[in-house]
């Protein structure tokens, strides 16, 4: 079935690069998604990447995907007291949409 | 505009209670969605409307009843519902892509505290 899976902490110190990893089952996913959740908000998405690609890089995020692995990870360089929150890894099974699967999400937390 | 506006964003109600959870997008989005989130975990879908018909109810219990009433508005009316359905409900929007749902746009939730 279609599973998502993902580390449930990280914690780094305030300066420093974090790297969450992730991985998923569905292969005919085209579409893998990166979401952020602060305290007491709803989902936010941060970045995302088609299938067809080993990598994205935005600004600070970047994003690599080895396709033969199913494995995602999200980097964020120079991470800031900001960036603590919940990510989540999502994807996007082709079973005609609206079902996006999420994995359970990585606790990022900045020490200052 | 690209903000999906929930109302309220507390509330607490009883066993015997009626309420309605509300949901407002202005992006043209023609697909909405109700999630469940409990602590900890990652969002539970609940029920999907596209074109403002339901398309897919996640086997929720009769007590959660989805309306549509057009294109921009999304309800979630509650009855008798149990201490257990305590849980941030998040509303979301998507474009209806045919065959995958892209990007979902999440309003900040209802937190819902039954007692």
């Amino acid at each position: 079935g279609e599973d998502v899976e993902q580390s449930l902490f990280l914690s780094v110190r305030e300066g420093d690069s974090s790297v969450i990893n992730c991985t998923y089952t569905d292969s005919s996913s085209t579409y893998l998604y990166w979401y952020k959740q602060e305290p007491g908000a709803g989902l936010q998405l941060l970045t995302y990447i088609f299938s067809n690609m080993d990598m994205k890089q935005d600004q600070r995020l970047t994003v690599l995907l080895n396709k033969k692995d199913k494995h995602l990870s999200l980097r964020i360089a120079d991470t800031q007291t900001g960036d603590s929150a919940i990510y989540f890894c999502a994807e996007d099974p082709n079973t005609g949409g609206f079902k996006t699967i999420f994995g359970a999400g990585t606790r990022l937390f900045v020490k200052a | 505009d690209t903000e999906v506006t929930q109302t309220p964003k507390h509330l607490v109600m009883g066993m015997t209670n009626k309420k309605s959870l509300k949901c407002e997008q202005h992006m043209g989005h023609r697909a909405m969605y109700w999630y469940k989130q409990k602590a900890k975990k990652p969002p539970e879908l609940m029920f999907v409307y596209s074109y403002e018909k339901l398309s897919i109810n996640e086997s929720v219990p009769s007590r959660f009843s989805p309306e549509c009433p057009n294109s921009s508005l999304l309800n979630l009316h509650l009855h008798a519902l149990q201490p257990e359905d305590s849980a941030l409900y998040l509303c979301a929007s998507s474009q209806d892509t045919s065959g995958y749902t892209g990007e979902l746009f999440f309003g900040e939730g209802s937190r819902l505290t039954v007692l």
